[in-house]
């Protein structure tokens, strides 16, 4: 199956500091989807950016589909922001398969 | 639109017993799938349903099972509950088949919450 993973594991931030979070994946892929897991648990939809560029606020992403990665930027960031990341993928069928995370904590 | 609901939301079983975890779909979705989050293995996916026919099928025991029913809301059901199954339990819910690129979205709901002792 398709491999993925995602750096850095732990990111330590100062309010108002950019950060670069990456995926790599192994295979060709129909999704590629980022999220942001609460303390509650729920998968927030970040991103749907199977390729392409795309914008949200303060959060844009970048899939380069043909070099099989992609990369979550966060600019501004704020304690609000603290939270595990996910990137998920997926081939033909509907599964994702998901990275292990990159655990974010900004500090004031 | 109301999102994906989960039922319950938090739930302790002792092992041996059995239990079933309920999901609503958004509105309109028809694929179903449920994933396991546990500290040790991270998400791992567990089934889909498209149609109340289970369409794809991750690597667990027969003891985890599933369903779909005609208005799209599925349940799992995992028998002989072992420690080891303990984790938060996401159902998440798209649109159209898989296929069709523009229609893979998944939408996650909170997620049940299951501890074995």
């Amino acid at each position: 199956g398709i491999q993925v993973e995602q750096s850095p594991p732990d990111l330590i931030l100062q309010e108002g500091a950019n950060s670069t979070l990456r995926c790599n994946f192994s295979d060709s892929v129909n999704n590629l989807q980022w999220f942001h897991q609460n303390p509650w648990g729920q998968l927030i939809n970040l991103f749907y950016i199977p390729s392409g560029t795309k914008q949200n606020g303060r959060l844009s992403a970048t899939t380069v589909a043909t070099e099989r990665y992609s990369l979550l930027y966060i600019s501004s960031s704020q304690t609000t922001d603290s939270g595990v990341y996910f990137c998920a993928v997926a081939g033909t069928a509907s599964k994702l398969t998901f990275g292990t995370g990159t655990r974010l904590q900004v500090t004031l | 639109k109301a999102g994906v609901t989960q039922t319950p939301r938090y739930l302790i079983k002792t092992r041996g017993q059995q239990v079933t975890l309920s999901c609503s779909p958004i509105s309109g979705h028809r694929s179903v799938s449920w994933y396991q989050q546990t500290p040790g293995q991270g998400l791992q996916f567990l089934f889909e349903y498209f149609s109340e026919t289970q369409r794809n099928k991750g690597n667990f025991p027969g003891r985890f099972s599933g369903r779909q029913f005609s208005n799209s809301r599925s349940e799992m059901n995992v028998s002989t509950l072992e420690l080891g199954d303990s984790a938060l339990y996401l159902c998440a819910s798209s649109l159209d088949p898989a296929g069709v690129k523009a229609y893979n979205e998944q939408f996650f709901g909170p997620g049940t919450r299951l501890t074995v002792l």
